[in-house]
């Protein structure tokens, strides 16, 4: 069975102080790694798909890496408006499914 | 584009009563996703389907029901409503030409008394 444990619950940054978040997964022929960016009361938002080990993505002031048992989005210099929840999800092989972890809540005081 | 849409945003049920969330998306995305949220925890997958008139159970189908009769339209509906289904539902559709990309909508905030 997929799953995804996301680490730490809750970070708690001051604005400039860089950090990441961690993505374990198992998953039986990963397919790709997604990483979503969720506001209150608000729907998640796409921010990075990764497919295999080794691949970095970038936006901003965020970047994303992968490994074969864990994915880092990594925070450089935040803001307070970079406050939110962070998801992870990974879709295996076969129907065009994810399967979330419980999120990582960032706190970004200014 | 407006989306993904979805009604109502809020909503509070007597226990054992009925309804149906309603999700529209007008991207022509053919895979559609019902997710429930409850607090501090990530998304759960309620149901999915692949293309009108094509729908599978994901990992928490008791006590939903789903159609898709057309493209645009995947609604949910709850029968017997109970303090468990309590949560926010949350409706997605993939571009599956754009590195899978899920588009969510702005969720349905459902309490159940």
């Amino acid at each position: 069975e997929d799953q995804v444990t996301q680490s730490p619950e809750a970070l708690r940054l001051q604005e400039g102080e860089s950090s990441s978040l961690n993505c374990s997964y198992t998953v039986s022929g990963l397919r790709g790694l997604f990483w979503y960016r969720q506001d209150p009361g608000k729907g998640p938002e796409f921010l990075f798909t990764l497919y295999s080990a080794g691949e970095e993505k970038e936006k901003e002031r965020l970047k994303a890496t992968l490994t074969k048992k864990e994915s880092f989005l990594h925070i450089t210099a935040p803001k307070p408006e970079d406050s939110a929840t962070y998801l992870c999800a990974v879709q295996g092989p076969g129907a065009q499914k994810l399967v979330f972890g419980q999120g990582t809540r960032l706190t970004i005081n200014p | 584009n407006a989306g993904v849409t979805q009604t109502p945003k809020f909503r509070i049920l007597k226990i054992g009563q009925s309804m149906t969330l309603q999700c529209t998306q007008d991207m022509n995305h053919n895979y559609m996703y019902w997710y429930r949220q409850d607090p501090g925890m990530g998304l759960k997958l309620i149901y999915y389907s692949v293309g009108a008139g094509i729908t599978d159970k994901g990992e928490v189908p008791n006590g939903y029901n789903v159609s898709r009769s057309t493209t645009e339209d995947f609604p949910l509906r709850l029968e017997l409503a109970a303090p468990s289904q309590t949560s926010v539902y949350f409706c997605a559709s993939i571009d599956s030409s754009q590195h899978n990309e899920q588009f969510f909508g702005p969720g349905t905030r459902l309490t159940v008394l």
